[in-house]
């Protein structure tokens, strides 16, 4: 099982749509967890972090279920600008690196 | 504000042909990283150093070294390079422990190996 595991869809979805993602992680030691956004050839930068409790940043909230291993992301009122590829990522075991996941991809059209 | 440099920004090899890509931040971060990144493969952990003077192996350091002499810079290094390592190389830098440090990465490096 990859440490790390996502859809990598397309999610294609109209403005004002709500859409999720989903992640799973191998490690259940595992501590850190992440949303990490990268555009077209672009780098990585990071979303936002996610709490045990959960957490919201705007139209954006984030969720851990550490008894299924199992990260997501909410969007509401999908934007354009939210077009991107969104990476879960993991803090490795020693906690020495960050491990991504592949990606799922969102189209918002208009 | 510079944050983090990678140069060359696009290199083209022929196989066999060794070369350096070099890695510069300017915001006295600890961590560094080096990644590529692969269509289907997402990104994948090549080697990271925890300090100046240290190195480690990540999930896919075969065919590559590093140094970090320095704290500011990042070095990977292929000797002899093969068409397998055509990708885009990201190197980052986090301020402390990942798990609670955000990484920033450069804009990456394109590799291609003829």
């Amino acid at each position: 099982r990859k440490e790390v595991e996502q859809d990598p869809g397309p999610f294609n979805v109209p403005e004002g749509a709500t859409v999720a993602f989903n992640c799973t992680y191998s490690n259940s030691a595992s501590q850190s967890f992440f949303w990490y956004r990268q555009d077209c050839r672009k780098e990585p930068k990071l979303l936002m972090s996610v709490y045990s409790s959960g957490n919201e940043d705007g139209r954006f909230t984030a969720q851990l279920n550490r008894a299924s291993q199992y990260i997501s992301l909410l969007i509401r009122d999908s934007k354009l600008s939210d077009s991107a590829t969104y990476l879960c990522v993991v803090a490795n075991q020693a906690g020495t690196a960050l491990i991504f996941g592949k990606g799922t991809t969102l189209s918002v059209s208009s | 504000n510079a944050g983090v440099t990678q140069t060359p920004k696009f290199r083209v090899l022929k196989t066999g042909q060794s070369m350096t890509l070099l890695c510069a931040q300017d915001m006295n971060h600890e961590y560094m990283y080096w990644y590529r990144q692969d269509p289907g493969m997402g990104l994948r952990l090549i080697h990271y150093s925890v300090g100046e003077g240290t190195t480690a192996k990540g999930e896919v350091p075969d065919g590559y070294n590093v140094s970090r002499l320095k704290k500011q810079n990042f070095l990977l290094g292929l000797e002899s390079a093969a068409p397998s390592q055509t990708s885009v190389y990201f190197c980052a830098s986090s301020l402390r422990d990942p798990r609670i440090g955000e990484l920033f990465f450069g804009e990456g490096s394109r590799l291609t190996v003829l």
